[in-house]
């Protein structure tokens, strides 16, 4: 069952923590991303991978790291420095039929 | 230039009735137009897509018309049911062969409303 696997659904932080969001795709795509979606915005890319360990930032990157030590893996590390990180999180990967993404991960900062 | 514009923000439509939405890019370097639909809480799916090659691209009860000279594509939801109830967005992608490594720039979103 091909897809993107992104964990948790749910996820709270609490204010000067670092929080993992994984994401996980067995497609074999090369390209991943990590999008931020905020009510009433369009989706904003943090940071983007063509292939294993290389990756770039994105728009919004600050506050953010990622890595890519494998083609399925992708996780996103939300920082302290990140001042408002309540949001959606979306990853994704494209291949040549397009881009798809994950069903998401929701941070709240309580 | 990497802006994409959508409109309207928010859309109501009667079962049966025709949704129209729009979006405008700046930069002519984008070669690939997709639409995506997302249910509340879910991501994003790819609904249909577009290449400056064709000016209408038709799958089942959507259509997406693309003005190349205009630099404006628009989907079209024919005999709009409730269950198209959703949030739609358009993006465009640069040539994935240079160093945009296809990133897509999204539109801010419409909030469709199709009324039983």
């Amino acid at each position: 069952d091909g897809g993107i696997t992104q964990s948790p659904k749910y996820l709270f932080r609490k204010e000067g923590q670092n929080v993992t969001l994984s994401c996980e795709q067995n497609l074999n795509h090369d390209a991943m991303y990590w999008y931020r979606q905020d009510p009433g915005q369009g989706l904003r890319l943090i940071y983007y991978s063509q292939i294993v360990n290389d990756f770039q930032k994105g728009d919004i990157a600050e506050g953010y790291s990622v890595s890519r030590e494998k083609k399925e893996s992708f996780p996103l590390t939300v920082t302290s420095a990140q001042k408002n990180p309540t949001a959606f999180y979306l990853c994704a990967s494209r291949g040549r039929a397009g881009a798809f993404f994950g069903q998401g991960t929701r941070l709240t900062v309580v | 230039q990497q802006q994409v514009k959508q409109s309207p923000q928010s859309l109501i439509v009667q079962k049966g009735g025709i949704s129209i939405i729009n979006c405008a890019y700046e930069n002519t370097a984008f070669d690939y137009f997709p639409w995506y639909q997302q249910f509340p809480g879910k991501g994003p799916a790819l609904l249909i897509a577009i290449r400056p090659d064709v000016s209408e691209k038709k799958e089942g009860r959507f259509t997406i018309s693309f003005n190349k000279s205009a630099k404006q594509f628009s989907l079209h939801i024919m005999d709009s049911q409730p269950g198209d109830s959703a949030t739609y967005f358009c993006a465009a992608r640069r040539d994935a062969g240079g160093t945009s490594y296809g990133k897509l720039t999204f539109g801010q979103g419409t909030i469709l409303t199709v009324h039983p």
